[in-house]
């Protein structure tokens, strides 16, 4: 039972080249979440979503897109990096019971130069 | 805007001892909050929760406590262990009836020293 699963763990991108973070989960969770945590700040909502097809925008959308065409997948997509989108990234799902909190990946590290 | 804040960014407690970690919160829609522990290199990982209806919640070592008119909550370790050194970041969500978006705190880092 893998959980949620993030590829890559580390990457390093020039200013205004794109990328996919990947995300995958087996435990057939309808809610995915993807969070940023920059130095010394807590997690910043970028996108979620409440089941394929369905996505919405957290708090710091800008820079970025998802999409959600399967229950397991929800990748993350930088368009034109920025040197502010240096960052981890995290994913995570989570089940409608929100007693059993989110199940995060192990996050990707992202350096843009 | 920090809703949810954990103003001690780290803490260093003897093995054996109880750890304390303080969080408050602003906004009133919140409805249940969690604790979440993270290692260097790992993901968070869900520790204990409680719901606004209950002013306490434990479970083995760990117990959180709400004081909902102070909006404050703590996560209490008794005994607190080498294994527990970690960030822990304390996190909140409303009652949407939707996804349960939580909020984050900046994480308070605790160091059990032996």
């Amino acid at each position: 039972n893998a959980g949620v699963t993030q590829t890559p763990k580390f990457r390093i991108l020039k200013i205004g080249q794109s990328m996919t973070l990947q995300c995958t989960q087996d435990m057939n969770h309808n809610y995915m979440y993807w969070y940023r945590q920059d130095p010394g700040m807590g997690l910043k909502l970028i996108y979620y979503s409440v089941g394929a097809g369905i996505t919405d925008k957290g708090e710091v959308p800008n820079g970025y897109n998802v999409s959600r065409s399967t229950t397991e997948d929800f990748p993350l997509r930088l368009e034109l990096a920025a040197p502010s989108q240096t960052s981890v990234y995290f994913c995570a799902s989570s089940s409608p019971d929100r007693g059993h909190g989110y199940t995060f990946g192990s996050g990707t590290r992202l350096t843009v130069v | 805007d920090q809703q949810v804040k954990q103003n001690s960014p780290s803490l260093s407690v003897q093995e054996g001892r109880i750890s304390i970690l303080n969080c408050d919160y602003t906004n009133s829609m919140f409805d249940y909050f969690l604790w979440y522990k993270k290692y260097p290199a790992e993901g968070p990982t869900f520790l204990i929760s409680i719901s606004s209806i209950k002013d306490k919640n434990e479970d083995g070592r760990f117990t959180v406590f709400l004081n909902k008119s102070a909006k404050h909550l703590s996560l209490h370790i008794v005994p607190s262990q080498p294994g527990d050194s970690a960030v822990y970041f304390c996190a909140a969500s409303p009652n949407t009836g939707t996804a349960s978006k939580l909020t984050f705190g900046t994480g308070t880092r605790l160091q059990v020293t032996l």
